[in-house]
């Protein structure tokens, strides 16, 4: 059982606007920063959002991230099939002084 | 640009040992945390151990500890994961990864991971 429940699945039309949501702890997402990954099929994982709501350059805009106490989430609007993917949170946790992630949501273009 | 490159993974029996290296390139090793990162197949990211930029400081998630070690050589840009008493859950591939803003941040670099697979 993951640390940061995610919900296990997601799914969206072209162009639609998702939302994954991230759960947590006053020990993790309540009092640190929360980073967003993409994970294709046999690739690492790529970085999304870091620090609850910036994006690394080359991220599209179409990411965006937001934090409320010890919740997170990732929207993406204007959904494209290249999108599909696996989405994972995380964030340090001062309980376990190591990182934790949520379980991933799967993603996928209808 | 920042490059992690892991190797040693590869098939070991119960009870094995294995040793993973990650070697680092285009930015200042020596002054960065270091951290490894796995994850088993079809399944999630699991945090398994982090190492301060000095050495100093280590930790361990509780599914490693007392067999999993970490550890660092400044000198030669390069991250140690020397693993033994493995078990068939250890099976995973290993990413070496490092955040360039702080330890108390999720990693923003990952190397291409090295697979481990731990079966008779």
């Amino acid at each position: 059982q993951s640390v940061l429940p995610q919900p296990p699945s997601a799914s969206g039309t072209p162009g639609q606007r998702v939302t994954i949501s991230c759960s947590g702890s006053s020990s993790n997402i309540g009092s640190n920063y929360v980073y967003w990954y993409q994970q294709l099929p046999g690739t690492a994982p790529r970085l999304l959002i870091y620090r609850n709501n910036q994006r690394p350059s080359g991220v599209p805009d179409r990411f965006s991230g937001s934090k409320s106490g010890t919740s997170a989430s990732l929207a993406i609007s204007g959904l494209r099939s290249e999108d599909e993917a696996d989405y994972y949170c995380a964030a340090w946790d001062d309980s376990l002084s190591g990182v934790v992630f949520g379980g991933g949501t799967k993603l996928t273009v209808l | 640009e920042v490059q992690l490159v892991e190797s040693g993974g590869g098939l070991v029996q119960p009870g094995g040992s294995l040793r993973l290296s990650c070697a680092a390139s285009g930015f200042p090793f020596g002054g960065y945390e270091m951290k490894w990162v796995r994850q088993a197949p079809g399944k999630g990211l699991e945090w398994v151990s982090y190492i301060s930029s000095s050495g100093g400081r280590i930790n361990y998630a509780d599914s490693v500890k007392g067999r999993f070690t970490i550890s660092r050589d400044n000198a030669k840009n390069s991250l140690y994961l020397q693993m033994n008493s493995l078990r068939a859950e250890d099976t995973a591939v290993y990413y070496c990864v490092t955040s360039s803003f702080s330890e108390y941040d999720p990693p923003d670099y990952w190397g291409q991971g090295t697979l481990v697979t731990v079966s008779s």
